[in-house]
């Protein structure tokens, strides 16, 4: 089975700008989460979706958005881009969301960098 | 909400000896205690969990603890090998938000050294 699928793996932007990551889940697995990690804070938790529905959110400003697609891909935008959000942006997917003890399963991770 | 601590920030211990981590939580709800490795470059993975109605729970040379009512969780590793060199991460999943939303400590660097 493959495993959680990000694309693309690196990128690079300029402030101001906006950025679209993609990620598919393991196949079966419904529910998606996308996680921030930086030197600094750590790995921290941006939104969930499942059904198509975001059903946690995390401390984040708005300009940081998601959406699930029916086949459970899920998208994560950040508009109006800081220097301060360049990080290893990683999606987690798990079979479910109403089993909170399903265990989550990471892509590699999409490199960010703002300059 | 949620706040893991985890110790030591890093450790470094010689091939064959033990290497423990340790985590506190704060919300009493959480449930679910699950450890990552990641290696340089490389994404999370899952190296064992444990659920709330267990006290510890064992994976050939990893073991984890959990201690409820003090709010504690252990990750101890035997007879560590290089290849065990990462950086760990303590993982809570509490009851209040639900799902799949989970808090992180702030990992520690294990080294493991010939």
């Amino acid at each position: 089975k493959a495993g959680v699928t990000q694309t693309p793996r690196y990128l690079i932007k300029t402030r101001g700008q906006q950025v679209t990551l993609s990620c598919s889940p393991i196949s079966g697995h419904r529910s998606v989460s996308w996680y921030q990690q930086t030197p600094g804070q750590g790995l921290q938790f941006l939104f969930e979706y499942f059904s198509e529905t975001q059903r946690n959110k995390g401390n984040f400003p708005g300009r940081f958005s998601g959406r699930q697609f029916s086949n459970s891909r899920s998208e994560m935008n950040v508009s109006t881009l800081e220097l301060g959000d360049s990080a290893l942006y990683l999606c987690a997917s798990s079979p479910a969301v109403r089993d909170h003890n399903s265990p989550l399963h990471f892509g590699n991770g999409t490199r960010l960098t703002v300059t | 909400g949620e706040n893991v601590e985890q110790h030591p920030s890093t450790l470094s211990v010689q091939e064959g000896d033990s290497a423990v981590i340790k985590c506190t939580y704060s919300d009493s709800a959480s449930n679910y205690f699950p450890w990552y490795k990641q290696e340089l470059g490389k994404r999370p993975q899952l190296i064992i969990d444990i659920r709330s109605n267990v006290g510890e729970k064992k994976d050939q040379r990893i073991a984890v603890t959990l201690n409820k009512t003090a709010k504690h969780f252990s990750l101890h590793i035997t007879e560590t090998q290089p290849e065990d060199s990462a950086v760990y991460f303590c993982v809570a999943r509490g009851l209040t938000g639900g799902g799949n939303k989970l808090t992180f400590g702030t990992g520690t660097q294990l080294k493991v050294e010939l």
